[in-house]
């Protein structure tokens, strides 16, 4: 009963480095997204997957690169990391976007970022 | 640009106080959904509503869809300290777009 694993919870890492936040749902989800939280901001959609093969940018996308090369899995990679990265990231899986039915947004618990 | 606005963005209120927080879109939605995020915690899925003046109610918490489908609300009855947290709006855009726009979501923090 696992629904969406995210790891690591917790990373700091020094400007200038690169890591990827993996995500992985064995729900079966069609799509699965990324999302940042800051303070005052809400949640902003960096980059979405409606399949396998298939990704696409959200409104945040500078800075980050996603694949989707399995349903299950949707990592999501920090190329070059900067202090105004700094934020907790939640992965998140949905049974399909565009159906009235089955549009819960299942969320993982989050990662804390720290960009020092 | 499309847009819910999430209104108040905190309230505090003492255990027993009734709350409330509204969403107002800019635009006509298909569905709005509601989610709950406890203080270090993830988004919950709460309720979706579809129907325009659909009202939905699930113990202390009634939500309501605007007949224009426009608007959205989520009355808490006699809060407790457990209904801390960040309570989203969600809408979905009608028509081809379907875009989901979020609300910046309202605190709620409860004096015992």
């Amino acid at each position: 009963n696992a629904g969406v694993t995210q790891t690591p919870k917790f990373q700091v890492l020094k400007t200038g480095q690169s890591m990827t936040l993996q995500c992985a749902q064995d729900m079966n989800h069609e799509y699965m997204s990324w999302y940042r939280q800051d303070p005052g901001m809400g949640l902003r959609l960096i980059h979405y997957s409606v399949g396998a093969g298939i990704t696409d940018q959200g409104e945040v996308p500078n800075g980050y690169n996603v694949s989707r090369s399995t349903t299950e899995d949707f990592p999501l990679r920090l190329l070059s990391a900067a202090p105004s990265q700094t934020s907790v990231y939640f992965c998140a899986s949905s049974e399909g976007r565009g159906r009235l039915t089955g549009n819960t947004i299942y969320f993982g618990e989050g990662s804390w970022l720290t960009v020092v | 640009g499309q847009q819910v606005m999430q209104i108040p963005q905190y309230q505090h209120v003492q255990e027993g106080e009734d709350f409330t927080t509204y969403c107002n879109s800019s635009t006509t939605l298909s569905n709005i959904q509601w989610y709950k995020q406890r203080p270090g915690g993830h988004p919950v899925f709460l309720i979706q509503l579809v129907k325009s003046g659909e009202v939905k109610k699930q113990k202390r918490l009634t939500f309501q869809f605007g007949e224009a489908k426009k608007n959205s609300s989520l009355h808490i009855t006699a809060t407790q300290t457990t209904d801390v947290g960040t309570y989203f709006c969600a809408g979905r855009a009608a028509g081809n777009n379907r875009k989901l726009i979020w609300g910046l979501g309202t605190s709620l923090a409860v004096n015992p």
